[in-house]
């Protein structure tokens, strides 16, 4: 079946700390991935994508590289911040409409 | 900017009650999309619009329904709520062959007693 599995949470480190949160996917066909991040009382933002094998999207320090051979997409920082506090939804496309199957969500909670 | 919003943030209905939920979206986006958010299981996709006019089901289409008679404006009904249906629904849109990117509202916090 088409799905996405994301690490569980809640996740908690330390200001400066690395972050890794795991997204594995099963698809047909070949999909996009992608990470949105939703912040507390708000919506979902895109946070970084990619669109075809070994390609690497990044944004405001996060990267995530699109790994065909092991069908992951995992998240990374190397310095996490306190802003940096938020549910990380990991995410595929496919689809005439590259409608999205999403994970379960990872909370992550950063400590000053 | 893209912008997405939705008629409520929150709304508390009555079992057995028929629920509008609107969605409109400003920048002539083809497809439009209807989630439901529920913790531990991330956003399922319930009912999606390729166009005015067009609906497809999702994951997960039992007890809604939807209409889309005009391309900004994407409508989730609810056609008896019951108390299962209490969740966060969020609303997106995106170009159709204008990337893959999808924009969100702000969302909906339904609670159905």
């Amino acid at each position: 079946g088409n799905s996405v599995t994301q690490m569980e949470g809640p996740v908690t480190l330390s200001e400066e700390a690395f972050l890794t949160i795991n997204c594995t996917y099963t698809a047909t066909g070949y999909p996009s991935l992608f990470w949105y991040v939703q912040y507390p009382g708000e919506g979902l933002q895109l946070l970084l994508k990619a669109t075809k094998a070994d390609d690497k999207g990044s944004n405001k320090g996060f990267e995530a590289t699109y790994r065909k051979e092991t069908t992951s997409f995992h998240l990374e920082k190397g310095s996490v911040q306190v802003s940096d506090s938020a549910v990380y939804f990991c995410a595929r496309s496919l689809g005439s409409a590259r409608q999205l199957t999403f994970g379960s969500g990872t909370q992550l909670t950063v400590l000053p | 900017d893209v912008k997405v919003t939705q008629s409520s943030r929150y709304l508390v209905k009555r079992t057995g009650e028929k629920v509008f939920l609107e969605c409109v979206q400003d920048m002539d986006h083809e497809n439009m999309f209807w989630y439901r958010q529920d913790p531990g299981l991330g956003l399922r996709l319930i009912y999606f619009s390729y166009d005015v006019k067009m609906k497809e089901k999702g994951d997960i289409p039992e007890g809604y329904s939807v209409s889309r008679e005009k391309k900004e404006r994407f409508s989730l009904i609810l056609e008896s709520a019951s108390t299962n249906q209490t969740s966060m629904y969020l609303c997106a849109s995106r170009k159709q062959g204008g990337g893959e990117t999808q924009y969100f509202g702000p969302g909906t916090r339904l609670l159905v007693l």
